[in-house]
């Protein structure tokens, strides 16, 4: 199963919200990655969990909180966002979260603040 | 900063053309480089990767040409289909790194 799957699959939220995304993976992979995508560019490195723990931030702002509660699972909490964060938010898992490793990327949350 | 540069922005051939795309790096220390396909509503996906101790490597219709010397990577599609139709990202890592950095991606239409 080389499957990482993404919950929800849109979600539409005002700039007061609070959510979450959610993902998770059963390939027994130690590191986990978010990623942010606009149209028509490449994704973004947001954030690295290698072994649970949060290795890379791409100072991102505050307003997005990422948890990882076990090695399968990656959160990310959403809280007074703004319009220009709407994009496609990936996440992606990989063996060790070495450079040279294939990365298996979920299928992403469609995401649009009004 | 840009750490790779990919052209064309788009791309449109006709059913078993050979379309080409095209990156470039400056960090030397580069030495993995992975081609990801994504199609509409879709995450990326790992197509072909190439290491730079080979030029060439082909899986399939699909063949990674790579130029230590000139810090250049290509990627053809040979005998290309209406279903290759895709947005194709070239990027590039320290094996030991932790990361990729994605060239700007190229997509592809293939005309039936």
């Amino acid at each position: 199963d080389t499957e990482v799957t993404q919950t929800p699959k849109h979600l539409v939220m005002g700039m007061t919200n609070k959510k979450s995304l959610k993902c998770e993976q059963h390939m027994g992979h130690r590191a986990m990655y978010w990623y942010k995508q606009k149209a028509k560019k490449p994704p973004e490195l947001m954030f690295v969990y290698s072994y649970e723990k949060l290795s890379i931030n791409e100072s991102v702002p505050s307003r997005f909180s990422p948890e990882c509660p076990n090695s399968s699972l990656l959160n990310l909490h959403l809280h007074a966002l703004q319009p220009e964060d709407s994009a496609l938010y990936l996440c992606a898992s990989s063996q060790e979260g070495q450079g040279g490793e294939t990365q298996y990327f979920g299928p992403g949350t469609r995401l649009l603040v009004l | 900063q840009q750490q790779v540069k990919q052209s064309p922005q788009s791309l449109i051939v006709q059913k078993g053309g050979i379309p080409i795309i095209n990156c470039a790096y400056e960090n030397t220390a580069f030495d993995y480089f992975p081609w990801y396909q994504q199609f509409p509503g879709k995450g990326p996906a790992l197509l072909i990767a190439i290491r730079p101790d080979v030029s060439e490597k082909k899986e399939g219709r699909f063949t990674i040409s790579f130029n230590k010397s000139a810090k250049q990577f290509s990627l053809h599609i040979m005998d290309s289909q209406p279903g290759d139709s895709a947005t194709y990202f070239c990027a590039a890592s320290i094996w030991t790194g932790n990361q990729f950095y994605f060239g700007t991606g190229t997509s592809l239409t293939v005309i039936p």
